[in-house]
């Protein structure tokens, strides 16, 4: 089975410009997280949902980050305009939530630097 | 913020068990202890968890003391590639998101 997939694995970006981060869930999930990590802070929760309605995005840092999730298989993460301190490894994850102690699954992550 | 307190770092020779600790004084009845680890550059990778008994499974075992203030992760024979970080999570059972701590920098030396 194909696990978490994200896209793009390495972006480069200058300082201004929109980026988009994608993910496709592992099939028949229904709760998706985004976090980043960052060597100052560690893996850090920026946002995640449920049945794909946002469920708590205390995490995203200002109104410069957006997320959606229009339909179970895709997401998206937004930057607009980009910062060069938003370079940082961006972690998408999925899970089947119902099922107490269900394991949540990463992918491979999305490398951004903000030049 | 993280309800597990863990070492930094720890060392562990090739092919001995890796025994990594964990405190979670605060736990309460209704969450889990997760273990995860992550390998440099790679995304977190689930290894195991329980409730209140002791696990195992192809990967490693988790032993979770009586009043489920503490518990350990061990690797029996670890190998170089098990050189990672390793996070001890815990995890309401309503599937709360994972907030991870800053985790056991695990260093197996041949």
């Amino acid at each position: 089975d194909a696990g978490v997939i994200q896209s793009p694995r390495h972006e480069v970006t200058e300082m201004g410009q929109e980026v988009t981060l994608r993910c496709k869930p592992i099939s028949g999930h229904n709760s998706l997280f985004w976090y980043r990590q960052t060597m100052m802070r560690g893996l850090e929760l920026l946002i995640y949902f449920n049945n794909n309605v946002p469920i708590d995005d205390s995490g995203m840092p200002e109104d410069r980050f957006s997320a959606k999730m229009p339909n179970a298989s895709f997401s998206t993460l937004k930057i607009q305009p980009s910062e060069p301190r938003d370079s940082a490894v961006y972690f998408c994850a999925s899970t089947l939530t119902g099922i107490s102690g269900n394991t949540i699954y990463f992918g491979e992550g999305s490398w951004l630097t903000v030049v | 913020d993280a309800k597990t307190t863990q070492p930094p770092s720890m060392d562990c020779a090739e092919g001995r068990a890796a025994n990594l600790p964990c405190n979670h004084s605060t736990i309460s009845g209704n969450e889990y202890v997760y273990w995860y680890r992550q390998i440099h550059s790679q995304g977190p990778q689930y290894i195991i968890h329980g409730l209140k008994n002791n696990e195992t499974n192809e990967m490693a075992s988790l032993i979770i003391t009586e009043d489920r203030k503490s518990s350990t992760l061990i690797l029996p024979h670890a190998t170089l590639r098990d050189t990672a970080v390793y996070y001890c999570i815990v995890r309401d059972i309503r599937d709360t998101p994972l907030v991870f701590g800053k985790g056991t920098r695990l260093s197996v030396i041949a």
